[in-house]
């Protein structure tokens, strides 16, 4: 089984849909992260947190919320679904010590299609 | 503020050596590196921390320095593995990881 796991992998819907992205790790990592990938612009962040009451919002939060349910899980939210937010969404862990020093460890990612 | 990444796209044959280039406007606290593979999801490389430290892996290695700002990832020897989307990651400090937008790696037999 995977580390870190997101549903659904693939999801289309209508504009105006809510829209949940979930996100379980079981590294034991604090840190979770969702990105969202599109073709020509790289991995932006979306949302972090260190904790379930830290979060922070990332580089393009508009039009999303998360929710840290628990260390383990972590979950990305669009309100109401737009065309432009059709993308591919990557959530990662890291973890800082002795071991880690800040990589991060990917799910699979969902992709997400709105008409 | 997102790192600029050099070139955007690089074909080889196997065995030629390639050098991708990554620099930021601040101050770093360190800089990764990931490999994505069409279809899957980033895979870490490296990462090189404030020091001018050097890394390697494999035959991928990659510089850091801190005065300008910048890292090159250098792949030598490459091989058919070796295809794919090379991100660099930059962080200011101990928090979150802003990527560039990628170099896009093809290396032909």
């Amino acid at each position: 089984d995977a580390d870190v796991t997101q549903t659904p992998r693939n999801r289309i819907t209508k504009t105006g849909k809510r829209i949940m992205l979930e996100c379980s790790q079981t590294k034991g990592h604090d840190r979770m992260y969702w990105y969202r990938q599109d073709p020509g612009l790289g991995l932006r962040l979306i949302y972090y947190s260190f904790d379930v009451k830290d979060i922070n919002k990332g580089e393009i939060s508009d039009g999303y919320s998360v929710s840290r349910q628990a260390q383990a899980k972590f979950s990305l939210s669009l309100e109401s679904a737009i065309p432009n937010q059709t993308a591919l969404y990557f959530c990662a862990t890291s973890d800082y010590g002795t071991v880690n020093t800040g990589e991060l460890f990917f799910g699979e990612g969902s992709r997400l299609t709105v008409l | 503020q997102q790192p600029v990444q050099s070139p955007q796209a690089v074909i080889l044959r196997e065995g030629e050596d390639a050098v991708i280039n990554c620099s930021s406007s601040k101050a770093l606290y360190s800089v990764h590196w990931y490999r994505q593979k069409h279809g899957e999801a980033p895979v870490f490389l490296m990462i090189l921390l404030k020091g001018g430290e050097q890394k390697g892996h494999e035959k991928i290695s990659a510089s850091f320095n801190e005065k300008k700002q910048q890292s090159s990832l250098y792949l030598t020897a490459s091989q058919l593995s070796y295809s794919g989307t090379y991100f660099c990651g930059t962080e200011f400090s101990q928090d979150k990881l802003i990527f560039g937008t990628g170099t896009r790696l093809q290396v032909f037999p």
